[in-house]
């Protein structure tokens, strides 16, 4: 069974600060690596993809992959309050096309 | 990014009876598409691959002739939940990629309640 691990929190950061999401996963032979955003009720929405070691910024989000440490993060600056939802770490299984596993997802409050 | 469908984004039945769920990719083409399920607090899970004119491919655990999967065009996927029952109460969501791209984008998905 290939695991994605996700600390579900919820983790509670004040207005403005950033916020560190974290993930690990067990399959090594997974390539592609995603955060998804999920509110209450809703579908997911992704945010990022990264598939190369290091980092990936796209505006006030940078996700971060290490694959020797099966390691994938999400930094989330200048943290706002419609940030508040649950983040969803996504990889995709080596041996199920490009199907995802998901992690079970942080839920993030960010307080004004 | 891609945008995908679905429809209903809400439906009730009474148990014993049969449920389709349309999923439809509207700006792009869709060789492939995926069906997940969600109950409360807990996260996706990977039904079935839907695959445009061939069979779709289940995961383990998922009952093939329960939730019977049709990929007729290149647009559409359906799937309809057959003799529903409270335990399949849940929320239905279909993803796709973009064309050409890596990334899946998800439908907004479909709550089922099964009384």
């Amino acid at each position: 069974q290939k695991e994605v691990e996700q600390n579900s929190g919820p983790l509670s950061v004040p207005e403005g600060a950033i916020a560190s999401l974290n993930c690990t996963y067990s399959d090594r032979g997974s390539q592609s690596f995603f955060w998804y955003r999920q509110y209450s009720g809703k579908s997911p929405e992704l945010i990022m993809s990264i598939y190369s070691n290091g980092d990936k910024e796209d505006g006030r989000f940078t996700a971060q992959l290490n694959k020797a440490s099966q390691y994938v993060s999400l930094l989330i600056r200048d943290s706002q309050p419609s940030d508040s939802a649950t983040y969803l770490c996504a990889v995709t299984a080596s041996n199920s096309g490009y199907a995802l596993n998901f992690g079970k997802g942080t839920s993030l409050l960010v307080t004004p | 990014g891609a945008v995908v469908s679905q429809h209903p984004s809400w439906v009730i039945c009474k148990s014993g009876t049969s449920v389709k769920i349309e999923c439809r990719s509207l700006d792009f083409q869709a060789t492939t598409m995926f069906w997940y399920r969600q109950f409360p607090k807990q996260s996706l899970m990977l039904m079935a691959t839907s695959n445009e004119g061939s069979k779709a491919t289940y995961e383990q655990g998922v009952e093939k002739d329960k939730f019977l999967i049709n990929h007729a065009s290149l647009t559409l996927s359906t799937l309809t939940v057959t003799s529903a029952h409270p335990e399949d109460s849940s929320f239905y969501i279909c993803s796709a990629f973009g064309q050409g791209e890596y990334e899946q984008y998800f439908g907004p998905g479909t709550r089922l309640t099964v009384t």
